[in-house]
């Protein structure tokens, strides 16, 4: 498609397991970026690959998330043992070179109960 | 982490009437984003800005990078209901390597009476 584009659009899982979100960046985009949104707050940087590679990862809060992007085009943000303080907008983002403005996608809310 | 200065924090306008808002740093960038975001959506890109000084509109919006670097304004004239939404400004360092971190405002809430 046009534009960046996120699935699911909502998740909601319990405490405890296990969610994938994906991110299908703007075609040709080899800079994509992933954030997360809480109610009345800007995004929040969480990783920035560059190509297949992760090249910057200090925003991921701790080792429980982890994130891919295997072929250089689909990411995928994993979270493993969710907690509640996870519930948050995770926003998708790409750019054509990392030197460029980044494009956001939709964004998926999880919802950890 | 660090975050820009953006003012106001709300408004609330009469429609027709224009709008202003801003951004500043004590940090230098090298490249000003202004993007609106509509509840449940992710931001949408409104103005990019590369150039010190430069002044760029986009329809009824206006932006301009400030010369020292350090700030931008984001100007929308004749407002209408839909222009409702949060808008943030969004600074991309003079960078090192390949750390091209936005750093983020706290966003204006824009309210638009028809």
């Amino acid at each position: 498609g046009a534009g960046v584009s996120q699935t699911p659009s909502n998740k909601v899982t319990e405490k405890g397991k296990y969610v994938e979100l994906r991110c299908d960046p703007i075609s040709g985009h080899t800079a994509l970026y992933w954030y997360r949104q809480s109610l009345g707050q800007g995004p929040e940087f969480l990783i920035y690959f560059q190509g297949t590679g992760a090249a910057d990862d200090s925003g991921l809060p701790n080792d429980r998330f982890f994130a891919v992007r295997p072929e250089g085009s689909v990411s995928t943000l994993k979270i493993q043992r969710t907690e509640r303080g996870d519930s948050a907008v995770y926003l998708c983002a790409s750019s054509l070179d990392g030197r460029d403005s980044q494009y956001f996608g939709p964004g998926t809310r999880l919802t950890v109960l | 982490g660090q975050q820009l200065n953006q003012s106001p924090q709300s408004m609330f306008i009469q429609e027709g009437e224009d709008v202003s808002m801003n951004c500043t740093s004590s940090s230098i960038f090298n490249t000003w984003l202004w993007y609106k975001q509509d509840p449940g959506e992710g931001p949408v890109l409104l103005i990019a800005l590369y150039k010190a000084g430069e002044l760029t509109s986009n329809g009824r919006l206006t932006a301009q990078f400030g010369i020292t670097r350090k700030d931008s304004f984001l100007n929308i004239s004749a407002s209408i209901p839909s222009d409702v939404g949060i808008y943030f400004c969004a600074g991309l360092g003079i960078g090192s390597g390949n750390n091209r971190k936005l750093i983020w405002g706290l966003g204006t809430s824009l309210a638009v009476n028809p």
